[in-house]
Formats: structure tokens, C-alpha cells, sequence
């Protein structure tokens, strides 16, 4: 199993350009979520999903979107990129429920 | 509305001491408590999670525990290793809709020095 991926690692946009986060997990996890991760900051709970074709919006949603037509797939979409959105990006799984979620590697986002 | 407040933000011990990591909660309905590591430059990981019926709980020389009526829980390592070296993150329920969500505290740094 290569439990939940990410991509890119690292990217640089510029102001008011747009982008899509990739996520995949290939453990069958009906739960997905994303988080931002600011400098000596805990994680914050952008968007998360219950299953495929369930999506809704977590403490700090705006300026991005999701979507899951899959199990596998979770990506994040930003647009109009800020300097705000500067930070590391993760995407995590979880079987349901409270239980142990599963975190991707980050991806690492810059905006100039 | 929902909050995780944990302290310290930075701890430095000697290398065999004990740390002791406390997060509070504001919601007396909160029932699952994890704790995740993460070193430098990786993701998050759970070491250790507590649910409300329980009041402590062990795994070899990490522990949480609960305390319900004052609304907090502690994360213990005992016999530090430099290895435990890390930003150390509690978690508690975030019911802004799905059961499973979590809300994150700040972190604390551990630094265990050899």
C-alpha cells in the first residue's frame, strides 16, 4: 500500500493564479480531509469528505474548492492564489468515524 | 464554539527525563483525544488516542490521560530518547459537521537534549 499521496511537493505561484492539489489513497478510506499547516501553527480543516460525491466545508474554506467522484481521489483546487495561501498543504484518510487519520507527505505552497 | 488549547508551546528536557505535554477543551461532549507527532519536515503521525471511557492509557513509555470533569488530558513520555525530539500535537471532536473531523491544538516543541 502506498497509503495517501500527494503532488507536487514544492510550487511557486503567483497572485491570481490558480492550481489543483492533488490527493490519492489507495486504502479504502471513505473519509478525506485537507488541511494548511502555517509556521508554528497546528492544522486547520479546510474541506472534508464523508464519501464519494460528499463534500463540505471545514474552519477555513474560503478560497479553495474540492471535489471526490472517486473513493481514491480528493484533489483542492485553488483560485485566484493569495499570499494568505502560503503554506504546507495536507491531505489525510481515516476509515470513519473518530478513528486514526492517515496524512499525506504535504505539499508545500508558495504564493508571490 | 469548539477550542483545543495546549501548552507548553516549547519544552526542552534532558535526555531520560519525562515530558508532559496538557491540551483543554472547551466541549464537555468531546469523546476521542489523539496524539500525533510530527518531525521536522514530515507529516503528521498518531502515537496515541484516548477515548472518554477511559482515563488513561499506556504504550511502552508514552501515556494520555483524561481528566473529564476539569476538561483536560495530558500526553506523558517517560525515559526521553532524543528521537522524541518533535512538534507534538492534541486533538480533539470539531463538530462543525462530521463526526470525524478533529480540531488541532498549536503544537509543542519537544527538544530532548542527549
Amino acid at each position: 500500500n502506498a497509503g495517501v499521496t500527494q503532488t507536487p511537493k514544492f510550487r511557486i505561484l503567483k497572485i491570481g493564479q490558480s492550481m489543483t492539489l492533488q490527493c490519492t489513497q489507495d486504502m479504502n478510506h471513505n473519509y478525506m480531509y485537507w488541511y494548511r499547516q502555517d509556521p508554528g501553527m497546528g492544522l486547520k480543516l479546510i474541506y472534508y469528505s464523508v464519501g464519494a460525491g460528499i463534500t463540505d466545508k471545514g474552519e477555513v474554506p474560503n478560497g479553495y474548492n474540492v471535489s471526490r467522484s472517486t473513493t481514491e481521489d480528493f484533489p483542492l483546487r485553488l483560485e485566484l492564489a493569495a499570499p494568505s495561501q502560503t503554506s504546507v498543504y495536507f491531505c489525510a484518510s481515516t476509515w470513519g468515524g473518530r478513528n486514526e487519520q492517515f496524512f499525506g507527505p504535504g505539499t508545500r505552497l508558495t504564493v508571490l | 464554539g469548539e477550542n483545543v488549547e495546549q501548552h507548553p508551546s516549547t519544552l526542552s528536557v534532558q535526555e531520560g527525563d519525562s515530558a508532559v505535554i496538557k491540551c483543554t477543551y472547551s466541549d464537555s461532549a468531546s469523546n476521542y483525544f489523539p496524539w500525533y507527532k510530527q518531525e521536522l519536515g514530515k507529516r503528521p503521525q498518531l502515537i496515541i488516542d484516548i477515548r472518554s471511557n477511559v482515563g488513561e492509557k499506556k504504550d511502552q513509555r508514552i501515556a494520555v490521560t483524561l481528566n473529564k470533569t476539569a476538561k483536560h488530558f495530558s500526553l506523558h513520555i517517560t525515559e526521553t530518547q532524543p528521537e522524541d525530539s518533535a512538534v507534538y500535537f492534541c486533538a480533539g471532536p470539531y463538530y462543525g459537521g462530521s463526526q470525524g473531523n478533529l480540531i488541532f491544538g498549536k503544537g509543542t516543541k519537544l527538544s530532548v537534549k542527549p
